[in-house]
Order: C-alpha cells, then structure tokens, then sequence
C-alpha cells in the first residue's frame, strides 16, 4: 500500500516570501501522479499542481513549482511571492497509474496548516 | 462549465437514522469517488464508481454505500449514523484513467 507523510504540521511565511513545504511517499509502483491540493476554512479541496511520474521535468504554475525527487520519492511544493490568500491547509496525495484506473484512489498526507503573515 | 457539485451543503442527523448525499461530477467525466474528513484530518478514501458499479472501495462498513445512475451522477447513503459519521464528505470526479481529480465543496454531515 502507498502511504504519504508530511511531517511538518504547521509553517508561517513572511507575505511576499518564498516557502517550501515537504512530502515524501512510499510505493512500489513505477507510474503515478503526485498532487498539491489546497484547503481553505471554507473547506473546498483545490487543486493546486499535477506531477507525472515519467515526467522528468517539474511542474510549475505560475507562482507554485515542485520539486519531485524520484528516487528519493520527495515531493515539496514550492510558493514563490506569498500571498494573505495562500493561507490554508496543504495535502499532498498519491494516486496510481497503472493498471486500468481500477486503483485511481487518491491518498493523503496529514496535511500542512500554512499561515502567511502580513 | 458547472464543476463538481454536491448537496445538501449541511445538515444534521440523529443517531440511527439515515441519510443520502448527492453529487454531479464535472461535465465529461465518467468517474466519481467518495471521502470522509472528520475535522482536523485528511479525507479517507471510502469508494469510487464507474459505469454505475462500485469499482474499489476503502476501510469502511457496509452501512455505507453508493450508487452511480447513467448520467454520471452519484449518490452515498449511510445507515444507521453513528456520532462518529460526522465529517465532510467530499465527491471527487475524474475520467477513470485521467491524471487530475476535481472535488465538490462537500457536505457537512452532523450527527447528534
């Protein structure tokens, strides 16, 4: 079974500043997508990037990258330019892509609570 | 395009009764899962449906069960509450195989 850890439970930025926050997992599999996914208290679960397994390459949007370690099986999603609004609790989640989808469940860390300090 | 969306947004039940949630998935998707987030915690996987059969299923009793009709749509039922049932339900959609899942703003499930 895949598991998830986010073993910082709380982190506070300076507004405008960068912050980093961490997730490692544990799986046998070859073929998988990695997410952020953001929680505000109105409690709406937002994606917030996508990473491919085979995908080299990491992902970016806009003021959000990644850093995906493979090998190391490291996910950290990076926050460029912190905003009053990135406050909200932060899930990293696995999900499988092998085998026809039958395993398409999302797993999910314990979350982050980050605050960002005016 | 209408996202995800789910009701009630709240309610409250009593201990032993039942109750039947509701959720549209995202225009062109075929798949739709349930989780459970009691408060404080990450949502836990209950089960996910596809061309109206329960395809995989988490750590969770029978009272809980589904259904998904022709249109994609999708209904959970929980019987018999217990006070421990209180939580966020959350509904998920996505293409079967698709790389990224879209949640609804869930709902808020008392038992007293």
């Amino acid at each position: 079974a895949q598991t998830v850890t986010q073993s910082q439970p709380e982190m506070s930025v300076q507004e405008a500043e960068t912050v980093t926050l961490s997730c490692t997992y544990d799986t046998s599999e070859s073929d998988y997508y990695l997410f952020w996914y953001k929680q505000p208290p109105s409690r709406q679960m937002i994606l917030v990037i996508r990473q491919e397994a085979y995908k080299q390459q990491n992902a970016t949007e806009n003021r959000f990258s990644v850093n995906f370690q493979k090998a190391a099986k490291s996910f950290s999603l990076k926050i460029s330019d912190s905003q009053l609004g990135d406050a909200a609790m932060y899930f990293c989640a696995y999900r499988s892509h092998e085998g026809t989808g039958a395993n398409s469940k999302l797993t999910f860390g314990k979350g982050i609570t980050l605050s960002v300090r005016p | 395009d209408a996202g995800v969306t789910q009701s009630p947004t709240h309610l409250i039940k009593t201990r032993g009764q039942q109750v039947t949630l509701r959720c549209s998935p995202k225009s062109g998707h075929d798949t739709v899962s349930w989780y459970q987030q009691a408060l404080g915690q990450e949502p836990q996987f209950i089960f996910q449906y596809y061309e109206e059969e329960e395809r995989q299923r988490g750590n969770f009793p029978d009272r809980f069960s589904g259904h998904q009709f022709p249109n994609y749509s999708s209904e959970l039922n929980v019987n018999a509450l217990l006070l421990g049932d209180s939580a966020l339900y959350l509904c998920a959609s996505s293409l079967l195989a698709g790389n990224t899942i879209y949640f609804g703003e869930g709902s808020w499930l008392t038992v007293v």
